[in-house]
């Protein structure tokens, strides 16, 4: 089975843009979740999608948005950037969601940096 | 609520050594326990994983956690570091009923030649 993929790998931005990352779960997983990862916050949880319904947020500003296609592809976009934006952003796929004892099967990452 | 706590945000170790990096868990009801590695310029991927019976339990890599409930524990070991272990550990805890896993700030373990 493929992995989880996220694209682009990396990305450049100015401040006040706008920026539309892309995930594509393990074939057959229902659940994409969304974290952000900086050195001085760790892994911080955005939100979780389970058939395309936001099931779960972290405590992130409304400018942080995501969407669950049918195809249970997720997209985050971030709208209006800051200086603080700027990092890793992990996207994991888990056959039956967050919780449990599921294992969630992360991507690569994007890498974002806001100039 | 539920929370965990690794203790150390950096661990350096000699290659051939003991690897011991803590973590500890809060949790009202019984927990499911995780631990995730992350090598450079990668995600996360499982490590091991404590769901219910054997409180021991082995993974990958040579790798193995116990749960003590006592102490709320599920320290990660290895008998004998390697180079390639250098890389970022989590720790995390979920619960049955529950619809979020709750990751630790992690441990970035460091290797000696």
């Amino acid at each position: 089975k493929a992995g989880v993929t996220q694209t682009p790998r990396y990305l450049i931005k100015t401040r006040g843009q706008q920026v539309t990352l892309s995930c594509s779960p393990i074939s057959g997983h229902r659940s994409v979740s969304w974290y952000q990862q900086t050195p001085g916050q760790g892994l911080q949880f955005l939100f979780e999608y389970f058939s395309e319904t936001q099931r779960n947020k972290g405590n992130f500003p409304g400018r942080f948005s995501g969407r669950q296609f049918s195809n249970s592809r997720s997209e985050m976009n971030v709208s209006t950037l800051e200086l603080g934006d700027s990092a890793l952003y992990l996207c994991a796929s888990s056959l039956y969601g967050q919780g449990e004892n599921n294992e969630q099967f992360f991507g690569p990452g994007t890498r974002l940096t806001v100039l | 609520a539920q929370s965990v706590t690794q203790l150390g945000s950096h661990v350096s170790v000699s290659e051939g050594a003991l690897v011991l990096l803590r973590c500890n868990y809060s949790s009202s009801v019984p927990p499911y326990l995780f631990w995730y590695v992350q090598y450079p310029n990668q995600g996360l991927q499982l490590l091991l994983k404590y769901t219910t019976g054997a409180t021991l339990v082995k993974g990958i890599n040579g790798f193995e956690a116990e749960f003590k409930k006592s102490e709320t524990s599920f320290h990660l070991t290895k008998p004998s570091a390697h180079m390639s272990d250098a890389a970022e550990y989590f720790c995390a805890v979920s619960y049955t009923g529950g619809f979020k896993t709750i990751f630790g700030a992690g441990t970035r373990l460091f290797v000696k030649a």
